[in-house]
């Protein structure tokens, strides 16, 4: 079976350009996650969407930051315009919540690493 | 608020050795999930093990065990006879109500301890 797949692996940019990273979780799974991963602030959660709604975006940094997810299988993170503070590796992850914990786990991408110059 | 700390930010041992890596929680909800996950060089996340907070019995995989206190708030992971194949970082993570939503994946990390082991 196919596990999180992410795109690209590797981004370099420009300051002012937009970024789009993209994720698509596991067939039959019901919750998606994005994480950014610094070495000044660890892995911490960004957002996450249940039955592609999104239920938290507390994480969100600012307004230059957007995720979607219009459909099941298809999640998106844009970033416009990026700065190279935004520079840090981005996981996605889903997992089969059915609203008790009993056997809910993450299953992580391999991650997007994000380079902003 | 929710916290985890891993003490340890690098660990270096060598090979056979045992290892363990410390965790210390915090959190005000009586029902939490504690996880390990796994960080090889390659970068992905590997889920190692899931405990609920009801669940005190230590766990044993393998060479990898859990030792769950909740009278000190510590879920310490340790490897038995390490090999070199378990250098990575490992991050202990806490889920709980208090996180809010609906999903126990909204998970708080520790920041994770780098673990070397030498042949």
């Amino acid at each position: 079976d196919a596990g999180v797949i992410q795109s690209p692996r590797h981004e370099v940019t420009e300051m002012g350009q937009e970024v789009t990273l993209r994720c698509k979780p596991i067939s039959g799974h019901n919750s998606l996650f994005w994480y950014r991963q610094t070495m000044m602030r660890g892995l911490e959660l960004l957002i996450y969407f249940n039955n592609n709604v999104p239920i938290d975006d507390s994480g969100m940094p600012e307004d230059r930051f957007s995720a979607k997810m219009p459909n099941a299988s298809f999640s998106t993170l844009k970033i416009q315009p990026s700065e190279p503070r935004d520079s840090a590796v981005y996981f996605c992850a889903s997992s089969f919540n059915p609203l008790t914990p009993t056997n809910e786990k993450l299953f992580f991408g391999s991650g997007t690493q994000l380079s902003v110059l | 608020a929710q916290k985890v700390t891993q003490a340890q930010t690098e660990i270096s041992v060598v090979e056979k050795e045992d290892v363990t890596l410390d965790c210390v929680y915090e959190t005000r909800d009586t029902t939490y999930y504690l996880f390990w996950y796994k960080q090889p060089p390659s970068g992905e996340l590997v889920f190692l093990i899931r405990r609920n907070s009801f669940d005190e019995q230590n766990e044993i995989s393998g060479r990898y065990s859990w030792n769950f206190q909740k009278s000190t708030s510590s879920f310490n992971f340790t490897i038995t006879a390490s090999q070199v194949v378990d250098s990575a970082v490992y991050f202990c993570a806490l889920s709980s109500p208090h996180a809010g939503g609906t999903s126990y994946g909204k998970l708080t990390f520790g920041q994770g301890t780098i673990l070397t082991v030498h042949p």
